[in-house]
């Protein structure tokens, strides 16, 4: 079955440590897509990639970096530059074509990062 | 103001009962919406694209007034399994990939 992979499911780091987070998809998409979820808030768009090799910041990229070498997969390393980086984090995906439907996202089952 | 608006709830709804909520946006120029369903610590999941004309999915319901801004989800016949955070979603015709993402309603359906 298609879908998305993220891993690790649960992570936890020290302060001023870098941590990457590994997000993998079968789904042939094109755009992929990093947010931040906090209790009571909405999701927060990281960063998003409509093609290989090519990338845009989102609302809240401060601290964050990203990689899109593969079709696949996404990569998200929150560095020791995060100030508040205990949170959610779910990658997503999209047909990413503009056509219609094209940006339904299909997330991961997140990962939660927790800084001690 | 946020972009998008939600009322956080919890809307407490009898098995069986009817419940509505909105979600307000600020943007006229957005193009298209989204009813997302997340479920306590799971990852969202898509229950309804909302169109113009409205739409059904069995029990659920979406509505869109581009005039005043707001999409609706209506939920009728609720089944204790509706219980969830239903999230919206807009997106801006000028920025594709910047969706935008509403906090969530939380619907509590009980017996």
């Amino acid at each position: 079955d298609g879908g998305i992979t993220q891993s690790p499911k649960y992570l936890f780091r020290k302060e001023g440590q870098n941590v990457t987070l590994s997000c993998e998809q079968n789904l042939n998409h094109d755009a992929m897509y990093w947010y931040r979820q906090d209790p009571g808030q909405g999701l927060r768009l990281i960063y998003y990639s409509q093609i290989v090799n090519d990338f845009q910041k989102g609302d809240i990229a401060e601290g964050y970096s990203v990689s899109r070498e593969k079709k696949e997969s996404f990569p998200l390393t929150v560095t020791s530059a995060q100030k508040n980086p205990t949170a959610f984090y779910l990658c997503a995906s999209s047909i990413g074509t503009g056509l219609s439907g094209a940006n339904v996202l299909t997330f991961g089952a997140g990962s939660r990062l927790t800084v001690l | 103001r946020k972009e998008v608006e939600q009322d956080p709830g919890p809307f407490n709804v009898p098995e069986g009962a009817t419940v509505a909520f909105n979600c307000t946006y600020s943007n006229s120029a957005s193009q298209s919406f989204f009813w997302y369903r997340q479920d306590c610590r799971k990852e969202p999941k898509l229950l309804m694209s909302v169109y113009s004309s409205g739409n059904e999915d069995g029990r659920f319901t979406a509505q869109l007034n581009r005039a005043s801004q707001y999409i609706s989800l209506l939920i009728r016949d609720s089944k204790l399994s509706d219980s969830a955070t239903y999230l919206c979603v807009v997106t801006p015709t000028d920025s594709w990939g910047k969706l935008q993402f509403g906090a969530g309603t939380q619907v509590v359906v009980t017996p």
